[in-house]
């Protein structure tokens, strides 16, 4: 088990499609985020979940983004209706998380979303 | 989210240290001080984080104002792998990292 995992690298879909984004954390990691990261701007922070459930998605733009995780490992970010401006790099992070503990992210490559 | 202030872009030259600034005069007590950077097309990595006391590892230094409203990470030996943008990130926590615009730093060979 390498690092953080996403799938696919590079998505291209039409306007109005929907989308399903992959995210395979580091084992054993309790904390996994989802960023999206434009050309020339930082990482944009969308939503955290620890386990199963989302304990802030307060960056969710709208009601069309989605994301779960189920069984508290793998996650997928689901996009209705794509506009072209959902076009982004869009991360995944790990990390360990817990009462007192602070460590680092992990971060996967991204997949490249192109709504044309 | 406490917010930090960093120079746009920076430039040094291979094999010179590097001294990133960066200015966090809301910080609290309880806020940690990250830094991550993020190679050309890669996902952003973890640098280096401290709290009060200067902190060292193997890929760099923090060096944290007495009053820490300011920090400086500290690339000993630049090397031009070391182009990247450059993150500090206020965290307390579990809280999200909540990134700025960061520092572009430019190697020179």
């Amino acid at each position: 088990g390498a690092g953080v995992s996403q799938t696919p690298s590079n998505k291209v879909t039409e306007k109005g499609k929907y989308v399903e984004l992959r995210c395979d954390p580091i084992s054993g990691h309790t904390a996994l985020y989802w960023y999206r990261q434009s050309l020339g701007q930082g990482p944009e922070f969308l939503i955290y979940f620890q386990g199963t459930g989302a304990a802030d998605d307060s960056g969710l733009p709208n009601d069309r983004f989605f994301a779960v995780r189920p069984e508290g490992s793998v996650s997928t970010l689901k996009i209705q209706r794509t506009e072209r401006g959902d076009s982004a790099v869009y991360l995944c992070a790990s990390s360990l998380e817990g009462a007192g503990r602070l460590t680092e992210a992990f971060f996967g490559q991204g997949t490249r979303l192109t709504v044309v | 989210d406490a917010k930090t202030t960093q120079p746009n872009s920076m430039e040094s030259n291979e094999e010179e240290p590097v001294h990133l600034p960066c200015n966090h005069s809301t910080i609290s007590g309880t806020d940690y001080i990250h830094w991550y950077r993020q190679l050309p097309s890669q996902g952003p990595e973890y640098v280096i984080h401290g709290l009060t006391s200067n902190v060292n590892n193997r890929m760099a230094s923090l060096a944290i104002a007495e009053d820490r409203k300011s920090s400086t990470l500290i690339l000993h030996r630049a090397t031009l792998r070391d182009a990247a943008v450059y993150y500090c990130i206020l965290r307390w926590g579990a809280q999200k990292l909540v990134f700025g615009q960061g520092t572009r730093l430019t190697i020179n060979p």
